[in-house]
């Protein structure tokens, strides 16, 4: 089983321009979250889903949409990158058990 | 939500049992105790996690006290591969919970 995957593993974006970050699971969970953590700090959640066609935002939510329009992928949209948006985002998936397993992230700079 | 706190960095030796502490003084009946920790340029991984009773895996092992307001988790014998930053979280059960992921501890294993 891959997990959960996120890509790509590295962008650099500038001012301005927009992005998807993608995140898959082969898991069939129904939960999948969206973080971000900034250097030397806990992870924020940015929003979730509980299912296909339900998302709902976390604690950070501005700048970022997202969709899930299928169990398996939960990508999230960054409409016009700041560089307030520099960080490690991390996807991670769950169950109803709890156990919410991550991505290896996608470390992303905006210039 | 249910806050936890815990050490900012904690040093062991190497394959010295390593002992690292979280308080949670404002615990729900509900809530059970997750410990995840992130190994350096990786996302979060599960540990472990209990509710009222001590807990074993592979991995760890995971004191509870009493009145549940604070737990420990127990490295039996700590190795280079341990050092991460080691988080301690609540988790009601049942739905998706927002977690709070706080700065964790940060363990450095000594060779």
């Amino acid at each position: 089983n891959a997990g959960v995957t996120q890509t790509p593993k590295f962008q650099v974006l500038k001012t301005g321009q927009s992005m998807t970050l993608q995140c898959a699971q082969d898991m069939n969970h129904e939960y999948m979250s969206w973080y971000r953590q900034d250097p030397g700090m806990g992870l924020r959640l940015i929003h979730y889903s509980v299912g296909a066609g339900i998302t709902d935002q976390g604690e950070v939510p501005n700048g970022y949409n997202v969709s899930r329009s299928t169990t398996e992928d939960f990508p999230l949209r960054l409409l016009s990158a700041a560089p307030s948006q520099t960080s490690v985002y991390f996807c991670a998936s769950s169950s109803q058990m709890d156990t919410q397993y991550f991505g290896p992230g996608t470390r992303l700079t905006v210039l | 939500d249910a806050k936890t706190t815990q050490p900012n960095s904690m040093e062991s030796n190497e394959e010295e049992p390593v002992h690292l502490p979280c308080n949670h003084s404002t615990i729900s009946g509900t809530d059970y105790i997750h410990w995840y920790r992130q190994l350096p340029s990786q996302g979060p991984e599960y540990v472990i996690h209990g509710l009222t009773s001590n807990v074993n895996n592979r991995m760890a092992s995971l004191a509870i006290a009493e009145d549940r307001k604070s737990s420990t988790l127990i490295l039996h014998r700590a190795t280079l591969r341990d050092a991460a930053v080691y988080y301690c979280i609540l988790r009601a059960s049942g739905g998706y919970q927002k977690v709070t992921f706080g700065t964790g501890t940060k363990l450095q294993v000594i060779p």
